[in-house]
């Protein structure tokens, strides 16, 4: 099984300061037939399902405002919050698609 | 735009089965493109994936080891549904269960708190 681990587990950022969270997976999730990372970027919130920030490690999905973004590649991964607003107070979690178990971080609080 | 609705009962006693459907608006079940999934989450496990089906010219399904003797995916071509049966359950299954669409699982039911106790 590929094990993601994420950090840190929680963190405080100021509204409008940048928020950094890492992801590291522990073997390449590079897919060959695109060229693409198979790691995917969620931000849940109390009493919802996971929702899709950003897939292919960078591309953000329909609906995402641009202010989170997601870089890295073969095994290292970063989703940053640009400007933290109120509204982004969450859990953020990476997974990987590459191989199947699916699998997941253990999650980043993000609080104000 | 693909929607999943989760049905399925709350509370279940242990050493018996769960049992619960997904219906799906906006996509086929037999879709040549999706998968469909099952995915737990627990504070002591975190986000855990069960299994999925998926239709290539046929059905297909992968189950994660830790359930792979006690789960069950099924499709419905004709309710456009698929359903999750794990048996045998004990409080450790106790979770919040979802159904998820997708490869990159952008698709996501509301969720269902099952409760495993007597």
């Amino acid at each position: 099984d590929i094990v993601m681990t994420q950090s840190p587990d929680s963190l405080a950022v100021s509204l409008g300061e940048r928020a950094t969270i890492n992801c590291k997976s522990s073997q390449s999730v590079l897919y060959s037939s695109n060229n693409k990372d198979s790691l995917a970027w969620f931000q849940q919130k109390p009493g919802q399902p996971p929702k899709l920030l950003i897939s292919w490690a960078s591309s953000r999905e329909s609906g995402v405002p641009d202010r989170f973004s997601g870089s890295g590649s073969g095994t290292d991964f970063t989703l940053t919050i640009s400007s933290l607003q109120a509204e982004d107070v969450a859990v953020y979690y990476c997974q990987q698609y590459y191989s199947i178990p699916l699998t997941f971080g253990g999650g980043t609080k993000v609080d104000i | 735009q693909v929607q999943l609705q989760q049905s399925g009962p709350g509370l279940v006693k242990p050493s018996q089965t769960l049992s619960l459907t997904c219906d799906i608006s906006g996509d086929s079940v037999s879709s040549n493109s999706a998968a469909w999934n099952w995915i737990r989450q627990s504070p002591s496990r975190g986000l855990e994936w069960l299994g999925r089906t998926y239709y290539r010219s046929k059905w297909y399904n992968d189950y994660a080891v830790s359930v792979k003797s006690r789960i069950t995916i099924k499709a419905d071509t004709s309710k456009n549904q698929f359903s999750l049966q794990l048996n045998s359950l004990t409080p450790e299954d106790t979770a919040v269960y979802y159904c998820a669409g997708g490869w990159a699982l952008p698709n996501w039911g509301q969720g269902t708190l099952v409760t495993v106790s007597s």
